[in-house]
């Protein structure tokens, strides 16, 4: 079965100051894998998304993961955040056609100090 | 092209109602998923529709069903509501076909059961 994990709950950053947002995953095969943003109240916008080839993609918003298979990782990272990243974000995992249900982590959410 | 829309946005019920929501998938978008977030559990998968037939169902009791129309519009329905139903019932339409799996998430209905 497939899993993530996001091991982070709260991160808090100053304005300005770079960000990196972890997530590691259990899945068989080559994962499909995703970031999304959640801002307070409303659904959830995709960030970028990583299918095959370039290991480092980016993203809106300024925004880039690195796929590490090895370590079965994805993490988000931003050199410089901005106020309005404020929000929560998630880590899914998914499989390539059919029958597809992503798995979601549970989230981190990003506080910004001015 | 137009992105998920979901309504009502905002619903209050009682204990014992039940409720119904509904979601329109992008244009051209056959698959609707339909999520439950709540701060405690994060997003729960509750079903998935494809081409008006249910393709993969959540871990959820009985009480809580869905259905696809022909246009790919979706309804779920939540009977003998009980408290711990309040949450923020989010739908992702996907793109058949298209090999990406990347959901797109409407804003959700927030349920509030008093």
């Amino acid at each position: 079965a497939q899993s993530v994990t996001q091991p982070d709950i709260h991160i808090t950053v100053s304005e300005g100051a770079s960000l990196e947002l972890r997530c590691n995953y259990s899945y068989g095969a080559t994962p499909y894998l995703f970031w999304y943003v959640q801002s307070p109240g409303q659904g959830l916008q995709l960030l970028l998304k990583y299918f095959s080839g370039d290991t480092l993609v980016q993203g809106i918003k300024g925004f880039e993961a690195e796929f590490k298979r090895s370590q079965s990782s994805f993490n988000l990272r931003k050199p410089s955040v901005h106020w309005s990243d404020a929000a929560e974000y998630f880590c899914a995992v998914g499989a390539k056609g059919g029958s597809y249900i992503p798995t979601f982590g549970r989230g981190t959410s990003l506080i910004v100090h001015p | 092209k137009a992105g998920v829309t979901q309504t009502p946005r905002y619903l209050i019920k009682t204990r014992g109602q039940q409720v119904t929501l509904s979601c329109s998938p992008i244009s051209g978008h056959r698959s609707v998923s339909w999520y439950q977030q709540t701060p405690g559990q994060g997003l729960q998968f509750l079903f998935e529709y494809f081409s008006e037939t249910q393709r993969n169902k959540g871990n959820f009791p009985g009480r809580f069903s869905g259905r696809q129309f022909s246009n790919s519009r979706s309804e779920m329905n939540v009977s003998t509501l009980e408290l711990g139903d309040s949450a923020l019932y989010l739908c992702a339409s996907e793109g058949s076909g298209t090999g990406t799996n990347e959901q797109f998430f409407g804003p959700g209905t927030r349920l509030t059961v008093l």
